[in-house]
């Protein structure tokens, strides 16, 4: 089955630890987004791309960076993680970019503990 | 700026209906996403709606009005399955996806 694919589904890291969560995905889309969850709040689009052009969200901190080295892989860094970025993190695919019928598929997201 | 209203939080009873809303405020529009979320899980697709009316899909329909800034997610036959959290997503004229905080839906036996 074509799927959104998250590793690890917990990860947990110490206050300035650098961490990498990762997202694959069989679907061939050729949009991938991260997006930053916390309990009860609307995902938070950190950033998107499409094919291999980046688009970072205006407030998306310096300390989140992200890598496309292919069509189905992605990759978030949090550089130096803080208790606040503790949240599930979410990656999602389209076909295009968001808008007319090109819906976002989710991977199951990677739950972030910052000790 | 941009803005998605829905109510925090519902209660309903297994085998009843429910009407959720979903009112906003965005630079342009094209087109009102409905996400199902259950606890700690991703969110998934339930329904997209562009133009004007209802879009009857099973037990779900959802509803648009554009002059109004007016969504609905009407929800059939409850199940205790149903009990998630429903998003309401705006894609605005940049298509960019503008969240709602989502609803916490609770279905009581």
């Amino acid at each position: 089955d074509a799927m959104v694919i998250q590793n690890p589904r917990y990860q947990v890291t110490q206050f300035g630890k650098p961490v990498t969560l990762s997202c694959s995905q069989t679907l061939n889309h050729n949009v991938m987004y991260w997006y930053q969850q916390k309990s009860s709040q609307a995902p938070k689009l950190l950033f998107h791309y499409y094919d291999k052009d980046f688009n970072n969200e205006a407030d998306t901190p310096d300390n989140f960076q992200s890598r496309r080295p292919n069509t189905s892989f992605c990759f978030l860094d949090i550089r130096s993680p803080g208790l606040g970025d503790a949240a599930m993190y979410l990656c999602a695919t389209s076909r295009e970019i968001a808008g007319g019928t090109d819906t976002q598929y989710f991977g199951p997201g990677t739950r972030l503990t910052v000790l | 700026g941009q803005n998605i209203d829905q109510p925090t939080e519902m209660t309903a009873t297994e085998g009843a209906i429910v009407q959720i809303n979903c009112t906003y405020q965005t630079s342009g529009f094209n087109g009102l996403f409905w996400y199902q979320q259950h606890a700690g899980e991703a969110p998934t697709f339930l329904s997209y709606n562009v133009l004007d009316g209802l879009e009857e899909k099973g037990r779900f329909s959802s509803f648009l009005s554009r002059s109004k800034g007016y969504s609905y997610l009407l929800l059939k036959e409850l199940q205790m399955k149903d009990s998630a959290s429903y998003l309401c997503a705006v894609v605005d004229s940049n298509y960019q996806l503008i969240w709602g905080a989502g609803t916490k839906l609770i279905i009581k036996p």
